[in-house]
């Protein structure tokens, strides 16, 4: 299978700096990226697709400006939580889609996840 | 709107067989998933269906009818590390290829 390597894995920071998390594609090229936020025990919740020399695409609710997306290389996307708030304490993962490997939700390989905890 | 439900909890005991449904209700379909996670984990994928019917994957089977927009996962002879949340996810958009994840089964096994 691919790999998606996700830093950090977990990250305190206080309230009101700025925390980026870097999710990279080690061993395939991945156009399409895209960013899930989980709180405890709830739902994976799409946050917005990430689509390399392009604009993200945001989900409904989801604040653009909060949530900063960069899909500058083939290998690399990174969001940037912005100006973070103890509600945006949350687990969040990055997924890459491989065009040809598996089938369905198989085409789609997880990072490991990071835990951002905001005091 | 687009919703997957499943049940929240389930419990069993070692060697049992679960069943864990998923009915869906999303804009457009082309396919369900079944991720399993564990604890602070990211989501390992499982089984996928696009058609009717019975996929099978070691102790793992999935089942799907598009018709009643509804899906299972089939755990058989049940191991203390199948503990888990299990995530059925629909595929709504045939251009894109993100996935729309139900609310998840937490599935506790016991001795």
């Amino acid at each position: 299978g691919a790999v998606v390597s996700q830093h950090p894995s977990w990250v305190i920071c206080k309230s009101g700096t700025s925390v980026k998390i870097e999710c990279r594609s080690l061993d395939f090229q991945a156009t399409t990226m895209f960013w899930y936020r989980q709180f405890p025990k709830q739902s994976l919740m799409l946050m917005a697709t990430s689509n390399e020399g392009s604009k993200a695409t945001y989900e409904q609710g989801v604040e653009k400006d909060k949530f900063l997306i960069n899909h500058a290389s083939l290998t690399l996307s990174t969001l940037t939580v912005t100006s973070a708030h103890p509600e945006d304490s949350s687990f969040y993962i990055c997924s890459a889609y491989h065009p040809t490997l598996g089938r369905g939700g198989e085409k789609l390989f997880f990072g490991s996840g990071t835990q951002l905890s905001v005091l | 709107g687009q919703s997957l439900e499943q049940p929240s909890e389930v419990t069993a005991v070692e060697g049992a067989i679960v069943q864990i449904n998923c009915t869906y209700q999303t804009s457009g379909f082309y396919g369900l998933s079944w991720y399993q996670q564990h604890d602070g984990g990211a989501p390992t994928f499982l089984s996928y269906n696009a058609l009717d019917g019975l996929e099978e994957t070691g102790r793992f089977s999935s089942f799907l009818s598009r018709s009643d927009s509804y899906g299972y996962l089939l755990l058989q002879e049940l191991q203390m590390k199948d503990s888990a949340s299990y995530f059925c996810a629909v595929r709504a958009d045939q251009a894109g290829t993100a996935l729309i994840f139900g609310k998840g089964t937490t599935l506790s096994v016991s001795s």
